[in-house]
């Protein structure tokens, strides 16, 4: 399985934009981005994903770089609901596997 | 829409007795997943369905652990016996056509073992 690095954690203000990146080099061709979260005490909820164009949705953007080795996903504005774990996934078809992902902190 | 259910949401058992889990996927989704998360090794996926057939069941730990979806609406997750090192929280996902990348978790059961 290809595999994902992203930062343990990462800290951001409230409404302010966050940029949360995902470095993966070794993503195949048939290998789509996921980005999941996990709120505390509950399970992980979809967010977005893309193959090879930037992506946007009611939740984030997503932004994948033209080689497709690195990724950023992007809330516009962050409140203090957004904080989580986000995880950063790579795979195609139905099994995929969560990293560490990493810990968002939104300070008021 | 209901969400994906899970029962127990918390269990405490001793070592030695068996463990059942339930899960009652989103209506209308044909595939489901099993994970289970701790600490020191995050979130794993144990098996997955699809059409209420076990598509892969490589990340079930050992024999002990079993599943079943006997149909479309329900699936169980039972170990049996169970050990200390089981707890755990489970959850229970669901994706429409098994579309792994929009899978709807449900809020977990929480197993302790004791």
């Amino acid at each position: 399985d290809a595999k994902t690095t992203q930062p343990n954690s990462m800290e951001s203000n409230e409404e302010e934009p966050v940029h949360l990146p995902c470095n993966h080099s070794t993503i195949s061709g048939t290998d789509y981005i996921h980005w999941y979260r996990q709120l505390p005490s509950q399970g992980p909820e979809y967010v977005i994903h893309g193959l090879t164009s930037n992506v946007n949705n009611r939740m984030a953007s997503l932004a994948i770089a033209e080689d497709r080795k690195s990724s950023t996903l992007i809330l516009h504005r962050a409140t203090l609901r957004d904080a989580a774990v986000y995880y950063c996934i790579l795979g195609y078809g139905q099994n995929f596997v969560f990293g560490p992902g990493t810990r968002l902190s939104v300070l008021p | 829409d209901a969400g994906v259910i899970q029962s127990p949401r918390h269990e405490v058992t001793e070592m030695g007795q068996e463990v059942t889990l339930r899960c009652k996927p989103i209506s209308g989704h044909n595939s489901l997943f099993w994970y289970r998360q701790t600490m020191m090794r995050g979130l794993e996926l144990l098996i997955y369905f699809n059409n209420n057939v076990p598509i892969d069941d490589s990340g079930m730990p050992e024999d002990r652990f079993s599943a079943k979806m006997p149909n479309a609406s329900f699936s169980t997750l039972k170990i049996q016996p169970s050990e200390p090192r089981d707890s755990a929280v489970y959850f229970c996902a669901s994706s429409l056509n098994g579309r792994a990348y929009e899978q709807y978790f449900g809020p977990g059961t929480r197993l302790t073992v004791t």
